[in-house]
């Protein structure tokens, strides 16, 4: 098992454009989350999914943030209309039903 | 007042010594208590998770929890340089999202 892997690691944007993240996580685990984090803070809980289930949405979340995890295994996480104040880095983590998260090495958005 | 509070350092303890980290919760129904670490730059790793009151130990780390309290630290002993990071306690209520503390920054000094 290689981990949870999200792709791109880095991704600049020209304000007002769409963006799309992907994470892959650990095969065994049916939870997917997705975090932003900025600089000095701690994770921000954005989604996360049992399965191809989103099961909660953080009320932070505006509408230009959608996330989808089709088939159960994947997800991805899209931006449309970028701001300047979605830079961040964005965290996707696995876990199983009992026990901690295990997170990718981020997708770091800069919105110029 | 937040879910959940960290004094964001830096705490400098020097090499050999013990560090200790604190946390409070605001919420009484939280059910686990977690740990991470994360190095500039990286992403947060897991050290250790407790459900219990009392104490967890794995290896240097120590975890408490006090639930009355409402309070739960993490103890590292014999500190070393590598250690130094930023550790972020998260707690998990009935849904199974994972609430961050802002994390204490840790420097261990040789």
């Amino acid at each position: 098992d290689t981990g949870v892997s999200q792709n791109p690691r880095h991704k600049i944007t020209k304000r007002g454009q769409n963006v799309t993240f992907r994470c892959d996580p650990i095969s065994e685990h049916n939870r997917l989350y997705w975090y932003r984090q900025t600089l000095g803070q701690g994770p921000e809980f954005l989604t996360y999914f049992q399965n191809e289930a989103q099961l909660e949405k953080s009320r932070l979340l505006s509408d230009r943030f959608s996330a989808e995890r089709p088939k159960g295994s994947f997800s991805t996480l899209e931006i449309q209309r970028t701001e300047q104040g979605d830079s961040a880095m964005y965290l996707c983590a696995s876990s199983p039903a009992i026990g901690g998260y295990t997170f990718g090495s981020g997708t770091r958005l800069t919105v110029v | 007042q937040k879910e959940v509070e960290q004094n964001s350092g830096p705490l400098s303890v020097p090499e050999g010594a013990i560090a200790s980290l604190n946390c409070t919760y605001s919420d009484r129904g939280s059910q686990s208590f977690f740990w991470y670490r994360q190095y500039s730059g990286k992403s947060p790793e897991l050290i250790m998770f407790i459900y219990s009151n009392g104490d967890k130990e794995d290896g240097r780390f120590t975890a408490q929890l006090n639930k009355a309290s409402q309070y739960v630290s993490l103890l590292i002993r014999d500190s070393q340089p590598s250690d130094s990071a930023t550790y972020l306690c998260a707690v998990r209520g009935n849904t199974d999202k994972l609430i961050f503390g802002t994390g204490t920054r840790l420097q261990v000094f040789p």
